[in-house]
């Protein structure tokens, strides 16, 4: 069973700039998940699709950060545009529904982000 | 808020020494517990997990008991190798009061030949 693929995995790019970030879920995952994880820190949630509904955005800068799972299969997170402080890995994931969050969520390799 | 706290690392043993990782969490509700483990080079995944109070999540010989009335969830193996070199994630998720997944800051644990 293949993984949660997300490209690119490494992503350089000069402040104020677009970026986007690429995710496929493990087929039949409905639950879809980005989160940020800053240097020595755990992971923390920016958005969580089920199917191709948003059900959980509060952590997302809307100023700057979209995000969408056209489909409710692969999904893109955008920053447009970009700040120094995006510097940082960001993970996707996904699981089988959460069941009240008690199913196991799988992720990818993440994308790492500097921005100069 | 909900939140979770995780001993700071780095953690460095010997082979064959036994592994404690404490964990503390603050939450509403009863919430799913879990430990992640991130190996060099690798993505997130799940080691272990404990859905309510007084189970005992264990796997590849890393074990971790819910404790409601100590709200902990501690992770504990009784003689590590050099292969368990990789950064231990303690993490809840709940749906009370809508859902939140929340992870700890992470401990990585170097093991010595």
């Amino acid at each position: 069973e293949a993984g949660v693929v997300q490209s690119p995995r490494y992503k350089i790019i000069e402040k104020k700039q677009p970026v986007a970030f690429w995710c496929n879920p493990i087929s039949g995952h409905n639950t879809l998940y980005w989160y940020r994880q800053n240097l020595g820190q755990g992971p923390e949630l920016l958005i969580r699709y089920e199917n191709e509904e948003a059900v959980d955005d509060s952590q997302l800068p809307k100023d700057r950060f979209s995000a969408e799972r056209l489909k409710g299969v692969d999904s893109t997170l955008k920053i447009q545009p970009a700040e120094l402080g995006d510097s940082a890995v960001y993970l996707c994931a996904s699981s089988l529904g959460d069941s009240g969050g008690a199913n196991e969520q799988y992720f990818g390799p993440g994308t790492r982000l500097t921005v100069t | 808020g909900d939140s979770v706290t995780q001993m700071e690392g780095p953690v460095t043993l010997s082979e064959e020494a036994f592994l404690t990782i404490n964990c503390t969490y603050t939450a509403t509700g009863y919430p799913s517990l879990f430990w992640y483990v991130q190996y060099p080079g690798e993505g997130l995944q799940l080691l272990l997990k404990a859905t309510k109070a007084d189970d005992k999540g264990s796997n590849k010989g890393f074990e971790a008991t819910y404790r409601k009335e100590t709200t902990s969830f501690h992770l504990e193996k009784g003689s590590v190798q050099v292969s368990d070199s990789a950064v231990y994630f303690c993490a809840l998720s709940t749906n009370t009061g809508g859902f939140k997944t929340i992870f700890g800051a992470g401990t990585r644990l170097f093991v010595k030949a």
